[in-house]
């Protein structure tokens, strides 16, 4: 079974500092990972996705994500946070080898919450 | 910019009535999907459909729910019976298939009382 985790509940960060959001994740076999983002009373936005190749991942709205299969990890990022980025942020994996079998399993969400 | 739509924004219902949530996904996509929120939990898969059939579903799509594709643009999840611990956000998402993202509506929210 795959699974994700996100061990923070919420992160605060004041704004113009740089933010990190973690995911790790548990999977047979290589990962397909994605990013999320929810704002309030909104449906999921997709930000950024890995699939293969550069482990840096460039997205939407400045955010990245490094992959590190070592570690199994898939860290959100941002050099400089905006107030506007305050929201739930999921991460999300699926097999890469289940071609027929496209489910995503969310983690469980990071509130981040950028003070200014 | 194409997107997914859902309706109704909010239903409320009684315990045991029977549900149907609508959405109309991206018109090029292939793959349909429904997942749901509880409040306060995490985004959870229920089912997806593709080529007029469900193609993989979670132990949560029991007997009580389905799936239609009833025309060329809507898809729709109907809960049979419901109870009170179906009471959730429902979000519908598509995709173009291959390894792209899924693209999600903005939600349901089902209130069963």
């Amino acid at each position: 079974a795959q699974s994700v985790a996100q061990p923070e509940d919420q992160v605060n960060v004041a704004e113009g500092n740089p933010l990190t959001v973690k995911c790790t994740y548990s999977v047979s076999g290589n990962p397909y990972l994605f990013w999320y983002v929810q704002y309030p009373n909104r449906g999921l936005q997709f930000l950024l996705k890995y699939i293969t190749g550069d482990n840096l991942v460039k997205g939407s709205y400045g955010f990245e994500a490094e992959f590190n299969k070592s570690q199994t990890s898939f860290h959100l990022k941002k050099p400089s946070a905006l107030v506007s980025d305050s929201a739930l942020y999921f991460c999300a994996v699926r097999r890469r080898m289940d071609t027929g079998r496209r489910a995503l399993t969310f983690g469980s969400g990071t509130r981040l919450q950028v003070q200014p | 910019e194409p997107e997914v739509t859902q309706t109704p924004s909010h239903q409320v219902t009684q315990m045991g009535q029977e549900v149907i949530l609508r959405c109309v996904p991206i018109s090029n996509h292939l793959y349909f999907y429904w997942y749901r929120q509880i409040l306060g939990q995490k985004v959870e898969f229920l089912v997806s459909f593709y080529n007029n059939e469900i193609s993989e579903k979670s132990e949560i799509f029991d007997d009580q729910f389905s799936v239609e594709r009833p025309d060329g643009s809507n898809f729709t999840l109907k809960i049979r019976s419901t109870k009170l611990e179906d009471s959730a956000m429902y979000f519908c998402a598509s995709s173009d298939g291959g390894i792209n993202e899924q693209f999600f509506g903005p939600g349901t929210r089902l209130t069963v009382l």
